[in-house]
């Protein structure tokens, strides 16, 4: 396991449609994070989990989004009735889990780019 | 919420001068971390801050967190081409939620 997956590398759907991504963290890593990413700012964090514990999700940007880590690996986004706006490059990055003052390394994958069309 | 901004949002230097880029959180942090991305590229890890004050050097690049904790410079001595992307703060509250900054694009002009 040599870093960070993501697959797919690239979708393009049209409005209304659903679409999911997954992302393989790097086997050891208890944290996974997902975020957004539009031309030209900075990530954006919609969620993280720990093993397979959803700790925040209020930044999820509205309740056509959902993630899930069933067994605590891999994860999944899903972007349900999808509009324009949602056009982005997703990333997903894992860290082993740190301490209350002291987080550890995120190591982000190649990302997902969706355009909606 | 919380909000990281930096400054500047874009920078052109010639090769050889040097680049600074300021990050400020709109509340206390417990600790940063800073990233580069590349074009094209992902982030990529270069740095945590945990201590108050705290001044981290990686050969040309010097890392600051400001004494309250709420903002961190990054400067690079001596540009090269290699250093052109973009460089991300990204501030951590207790909840280890990373917020990042809105970036400071270098370009290094040879």
């Amino acid at each position: 396991d040599t870093g960070v997956s993501q697959d797919p590398r690239h979708k393009i759907t049209k409005r209304g449609q659903n679409v999911t991504f997954r992302c393989d963290p790097i086997s050891e890593h208890n944290r996974l994070y997902w975020y957004r990413q539009t031309l030209g700012q900075g990530p954006e964090f919609l969620t993280y989990f720990q093993n397979e514990a959803q700790l925040e999700k209020s930044r999820l940007l509205s309740d056509r989004f959902s993630a899930e880590r069933p067994k605590g690996s891999f994860s999944t986004l899903e972007i349900q009735r999808t509009e324009q706006g949602d056009s982005a490059m997703y990333l997903c990055a894992s860290s082993l889990a740190g301490t209350a003052l002291r987080n550890t390394e995120a190591f982000f994958g190649q990302g997902t780019r969706l355009t909606v069309v | 919420g919380q909000q990281v901004m930096q400054i500047p949002q874009y920078q052109h230097v010639q090769e050889g001068e040097d680049f600074t880029t300021y990050c400020n959180s709109s509340t206390t942090l417990s600790n940063i971390q800073w990233y580069k991305q590349r074009p094209g590229g992902h982030p990529v890890f270069l740095i945590q801050l945990v201590k108050s004050g705290e001044v981290k050097k990686q050969k040309r690049l010097t890392f600051q967190f400001g004494e309250a904790k709420k903002n961190s410079s990054l400067h690079i001595t001596a540009t090269q081409t290699t250093d052109v992307g973009t460089y991300f703060c990204a501030g951590a509250n207790t909840g280890n939620q990373f917020y990042f900054g809105t970036g400071t694009s270098l370009t290094v002009i040879p």
